[in-house]
């Protein structure tokens, strides 16, 4: 069964501090993965998108590392601010097939001052 | 960057009535749309695939007759909640591939800002 699943499900931390949130997935064959922002009541915004040749991508302080063998992802956020309080949402793709999208159920982090 | 438009952003509508949502791809062609449904803390939830000139994709346990999905172009897909009760209260997503970009299933996929629907 193809699932995607995220951990933890709800994280805070304290402004400045850095963080690790994790995805594991077992869809197969594998595509690509991507890791979106969500912000309380706005649409997911792409952060990185991985595919299977790629162990690790940064964006600002954002980072993502990928194992294809493990069939997990990480995305890292160094020297988290405020602004980074938000859903983070892993997404697999799966190599064929229109509807070959699974979505984790996300991570919601609140950065405190 | 390429941009996905929702309108509208929120909307409030009486029991019974029919609610039409709008998902634009502004700057990009996508021939394949995805509709979303998304409660208070939780992911997203596919609805549908609209394919632009066929007929959509709905998911399990999706209602066809309820929610109206026409893709009448490569950039507007429309979702329409027909007969809306208070438990359609949500917040809808659209997303859209870029055609241009889309290669082996590894194109970028763009989300609209979302349209909270509220029935009372």
């Amino acid at each position: 069964k193809n699932q995607v699943e995220q951990s933890p499900q709800s994280l805070i931390i304290l402004e400045g501090k850095n963080c690790t949130l994790q995805c594991n997935y077992t869809v197969s064959p594998f595509s690509n993965l991507r890791w979106y922002k969500q912000d309380t009541g706005r649409g997911p915004v792409s952060l990185t998108i991985m595919t299977f040749s790629e162990n690790t991508k940064s964006n600002g302080r954002y980072t993502a590392t990928l194992d294809a063998d493990t069939k997990q992802s990480s995305l890292h956020i160094t020297a988290s601010q405020l602004s980074d309080s938000a859903s983070y949402i892993c997404v697999v793709s799966l190599k064929t097939g229109a509807n070959n999208l699974f979505f984790g159920t996300g991570t919601r982090l609140t950065v405190i001052p | 960057g390429a941009v996905v438009s929702q309108h509208p952003s929120r909307v409030i509508c009486k029991s019974g009535t029919s609610v039409k949502i709008e998902c634009r791809s502004l700057d990009f062609q996508a021939t394949t749309m995805f509709w979303y449904r998304q409660f208070p803390k939780q992911s997203l939830m596919l609805m549908a695939t609209s394919n632009e000139g066929s007929k959509a994709t709905y998911e399990q346990g999706v209602e066809k007759d309820k929610f109206l999905i026409n893709h009448a172009s490569l950039t507007l897909s429309t979702l329409t909640v027909t007969s809306a009760h208070p438990e359609d209260s949500s917040f809808y997503i659209c997303s859209a591939r870029d055609n241009g970009r889309f290669v082996a299933n590894t194109g970028e996929l763009f989300f609209g800002e979302g349209s909270r629907l509220t029935v009372l």
